[in-house]
């Protein structure tokens, strides 16, 4: 069955210091990969998302990810976090399997970043 | 151009009422998607839809029902509302798959059953 794992409730880090929000998953084929950003009262956005090719992937606001096949990971990286980064992040799976139309997703982490 | 629209955005109901909540997208978009949103739990599909007048099953379907009518809106249905139906509710659109696949959000409807 698929699986999303955000093992971190809440991540806290200095202005300035580089952040990584880890999600690992498990699915039975070659996953679409996404994170998305909750600001409160909000909707979620999107922020970026793996589909193929280069295993970095860079998206809004300065954030990336980088994919790991064999480490099934896709952790959430900024290389200066900024107070305004503070928010609920959410990463979450596709299998791109015939028939297969639904997202799971994580539980969520909570970013703080303090000044 | 809007995106994707909820209403209401806050609803206050009493134990076996009813109600829908209406969701619509005017980016042609194939696929709609119902979440419900709960502290500590992410967000769990309820329903969702491939096309128009095509609904499936999702993660936690019991007590609601939906309708697709029409391409640009997904409904929402409560028959009689439970207070364990307390929650945020999220639709989502998408175009369906391939390398363009993005789910859009909504704002939201907070739904508090009594």
């Amino acid at each position: 069955a698929q699986s999303v794992a955000q093992p971190e409730d809440q991540v806290n880090v200095a202005e300035g210091n580089p952040l990584t929000v880890k999600c690992t998953y498990s699915v039975s084929g070659n996953p679409y990969l996404f994170w998305y950003v909750q600001y409160p009262n909000r909707g979620l956005q999107f922020l970026l998302k793996y589909i193929t090719g280069d295993n970095l992937v860079k998206g809004s606001y300065g954030f990336e990810a980088e994919f790991n096949k064999s480490q099934t990971s896709f952790h959430l990286k900024k290389p200066s976090a900024l107070v305004s980064d503070s928010a609920l992040y959410f990463c979450a799976v596709r299998d791109i399997g015939p028939g297969t139309y639904k997202y799971i997703f994580g539980t969520g982490t909570r970013l703080k970043v303090l000044a | 151009n809007a995106g994707v629209t909820q209403t209401p955005k806050f609803r206050v109901l009493k134990t076996g009422q009813s109600m829908t909540l209406l969701c619509a997208q005017d980016m042609n978009h194939e696929y709609m998607y119902w979440y419900r949103q709960d502290p500590g739990m992410g967000l769990r599909l309820i329903h969702y839809s491939v096309g128009e007048g095509t609904t499936a099953k999702g993660e936690v379907p019991d007590g609601y029902n939906v309708s697709r009518l029409k391409k640009q809106n997904f409904l929402l249905g409560l028959e009689s509302a439970a207070p364990s139906q307390t929650s945020v509710y999220f639709c989502a659109s998408s175009f369906g798959g391939g390398i363009q696949e993005t789910q859009y959000f909504g704002p939201g409807t907070r739904l508090l059953v009594l």
